[in-house]
């Protein structure tokens, strides 16, 4: 089975541009999750999809980042304008629905701001 | 205030002994854990995970044991091989609402030495 699939793999621009990553669930995973995880930390979740619905974006910083998966399956994440502590890799992940199911990573993009 | 803890940055370990990493949390609603696998420049790969429900799980030379009264999980690898060496990461949650992003502890690198 194809896994998470993520582009660009590396994106490096400057502060206030703005920027848009692109995932691609494993086929059939009705959960879609985005994380950051900034250098020598462990990933927080920004924003957690299931199927086209928004389940948590507790975390995510509304001023700035947006996230959308219209049809369910793919999903973009946003930032808008961008600062310098964005600086890090955007993980996209994918999950079955149902308890206790593992959540799959892609390879991330990895953002730099300068 | 970090829910989930993993207090060894880094841990060094000959190739064929026991490598032994531990984690720590402390929102008591957890019940379901996780450690994921990184290496440089790729996604966290699941490795293997328990339900609150049990006190130990095994994959092959993987190990997970939980003590809820403690609030502790570790992982065992045995025996250790220099494929192993990685980061590793242990995650959790509550899987009894909608929302089930994962927590992620720090990471701990571990080395496995020839």
């Amino acid at each position: 089975e194809a896994g998470v699939a993520q582009s660009p793999r590396y994106k490096i621009i400057e502060k206030r541009q703005s920027v848009a990553f692109w995932c691609n669930p494993i086929s059939g995973h009705a959960t879609l999750y985005w994380y950051q995880q900034i250098l020598g930390q462990g990933p927080k979740l920004l924003i957690q999809f299931q199927n086209n619905g928004v389940v948590d974006d507790s975390q995510l910083p509304k001023d700035r980042f947006s996230a959308e998966r219209l049809k369910g399956v793919d999903s973009t994440l946003k930032i808008q304008p961008a600062k310098l502590e964005d600086s890090a890799v955007y993980l996209c992940a994918s999950s079955r629905r149902g308890g206790n199911q593992p959540q799959h990573f892609g390879d991330g993009t990895r953002l730099s701001i300068l | 205030d970090q829910q989930v803890k993993q207090n060894s940055p880094s841990l060094s370990v000959q190739e064929g002994r026991i490598s032994i990493l531990n984690c720590d949390y402390t929102n008591s609603m957890f019940d379901y854990f996780l450690w994921y696998k990184k290496y440089p420049a790729e996604g966290p790969t699941f490795l293997i995970s328990i339900s609150s429900i049990k006190d130990k799980n095994e994959d092959g030379r993987f190990t997970v044991f939980l003590n809820k009264s403690a609030k502790h999980l570790s992982l065992h690898i045995v025996p250790s091989q220099p494929g192993d060496s990685a980061v590793y990461f242990c995650a959790a949650v509550y899987s009894g609402g909608g929302a089930d992003g994962l927590t992620f502890g720090k990471g701990t690198h571990l080395i496995i030495q020839p």
